[in-house]
């Protein structure tokens, strides 16, 4: 069945860039709507972003300005970037699949803590 | 601060039935539908209801979803000490073009 797997730096220093991977495994990242979703530690969820197989991205409008995510075809994998980190910035990352769009995630990887701190 | 919202905790006995309530707006529960995920702690969370009512596959019967207007319910019915977990819902907002969460409701079985 089909699986995801976050990867990337568990500890990145504040002001730098935080890079994730999400590796898609036992199916295809060629079709539906790759997200990345956070969760602060003790808090709620967080939509990021979604990037749709074409290349088309939407991010969310707290984020955008530094934010980006692309894909990877031949390894199967999707990215996200975040530049400018601060200690609010501290979350589980997940990386999740829609489908459909505007729909739902029916898929999630484990994810990832990724602390920001000097 | 969620766009969603709903209560912080929720409680009942094995067996009682718990519900669990969902406000939005027009501009996401009033015009899109309602997703429901279950998280325990330390794992990612699970698709529970999708499409206002409907389970995925494996997701047990006692737990249904329900839409009206700008809000949305997921009760659990028949409670059991398994269902402790943290619950969130979901929906898709017009005006932000992006997803929304609510803040997540603690479920305690006492």
């Amino acid at each position: 069945q089909v699986q995801l797997q976050e990867s990337g730096p568990g500890l990145v220093k504040p002001s730098e860039t935080l890079s994730l991977t999400c590796t898609v495994s036992g199916g295809s990242i060629s079709t539906h709507y790759w997200n990345w979703i956070r969760q602060p530690p003790g808090k709620g969820l967080e939509w990021i972003g979604y990037i749709y197989y074409s290349g088309r991205t939407n991010y969310n409008s707290s984020l955008r300005s530094r934010v980006t995510m692309f894909l990877d075809m031949s390894k199967n994998q999707f990215s996200l970037k975040l530049t400018s980190v601060t200690a609010a910035d501290t979350a589980v990352y997940y990386c999740a699949r829609d489908v459909r769009g505007a729909d739902n995630f029916d898929l999630w990887g484990q994810g990832t803590l990724v602390t920001v701190s000097s | 601060q969620s766009v969603l919202t709903q209560p912080p905790s929720a409680s009942g006995t094995p067996g009682q039935r718990v519900t669990i309530s969902c406000s939005g707006s027009s501009s996401n529960i009033g015009s899109n539908t309602v997703n429901w995920y279950q998280q325990f702690p330390g794992t990612a969370p699970k698709l529970l209801i999708y499409s206002n009512n409907q389970r995925p596959s494996g997701v047990p019967d006692r737990f249904s979803g329900s839409k009206s207007g700008t809000s949305a319910s997921l009760a659990i019915s028949g409670l059991q000490s398994e269902d402790e977990a943290d619950y969130y819902c979901a929906s898709w907002d017009d005006s932000l073009n992006g997803y929304v969460f609510g803040s997540g409701t603690k479920v305690t079985v006492l």
